[in-house]
């Protein structure tokens, strides 16, 4: 079991907008501004899409933005399109729980 | 350009070792914290361990302590995890990643499978 929540699957057409959330608790997620998302193709290694939250590495679609509020963070894709097809993860810092972070199970997100 | 090789994964008996590496290169190695994330096959990401810049802080995942030990050459601009002990729930694609806790380069990873 994941130390934080996803749910297992989210889809949208093309052109929509997605949300997947993230739940952890006060010490991981509600406690550190540092909640990062990354995706995952199949085979591929993954790729950082947002730090910090809801800042985005150089390279990445502003369509691509992420929030927090409380315990539970989000990443939302708007605009959808074909190659966001993909496995997103959400981490968090955790302190002295897990000085390298705490992954959530991932979420299959499908382009309909 | 940032690039992180990893290498070193293969077949393993249970209770035998393997030493993973990772060869990293277009960045200052030796000002980044440094990390290995596994994903066992059709699961998600677990961090494994990190390492401080000058190798004086390390920390590890419960499930390891004691089996792993993850070790650094700056002037190589190299990353190791050795690895003991292993069990067959070891089994993983096992990534080098620049940074402790927010991963913004990763390795293609090297796949350790553990089975007699």
């Amino acid at each position: 079991q994941s130390a934080l929540t996803q749910p297992p699957s989210a889809s949208g057409s093309p052109g929509q907008s997605v949300t997947i959330s993230c739940t952890g608790t006060s010490s991981d997620v509600g406690g550190y501004n540092y909640v990062s998302w990354y995706q995952q193709h199949p085979g591929k290694a993954p790729k950082l899409m947002i730090y910090e939250v809801s800042k985005r590495p150089s390279g990445v679609p502003e369509r691509f933005s992420g929030s927090k509020s409380g315990n539970t963070a989000s990443l939302t894709v708007s605009g959808l399109q074909a190659e966001d097809e993909a496995d997103y993860y959400c981490s968090s810092y955790a302190g002295s729980n897990s000085f390298g972070g705490v992954f959530g199970g991932g979420t299959k997100l499908t382009v309909l | 350009e940032v690039q992180l090789v990893d290498s070193g994964g293969g077949l393993v008996q249970p209770g035998g070792s393997l030493r993973l590496s990772c060869a990293a290169s277009g960045f200052s190695f030796s000002t980044f914290w440094m990390s290995w994330v596994r994903q066992a096959p059709g699961k998600g990401l677990e961090w494994v361990a990190n390492i401080k810049q000058d190798g004086s802080e390390k920390y590890y995942v419960d499930s390891v302590k004691g089996r792993f030990t993850i070790s650094r050459d700056n002037a190589k601009n190299s990353l190791f995890l050795q690895m003991n002990s292993l069990r067959a729930e070891d089994t993983a694609v096992y990534y080098c990643a620049r940074g402790g806790y927010n991963f913004g380069y990763w390795g293609q990873g090297t796949l350790v499978t553990v089975s007699s």
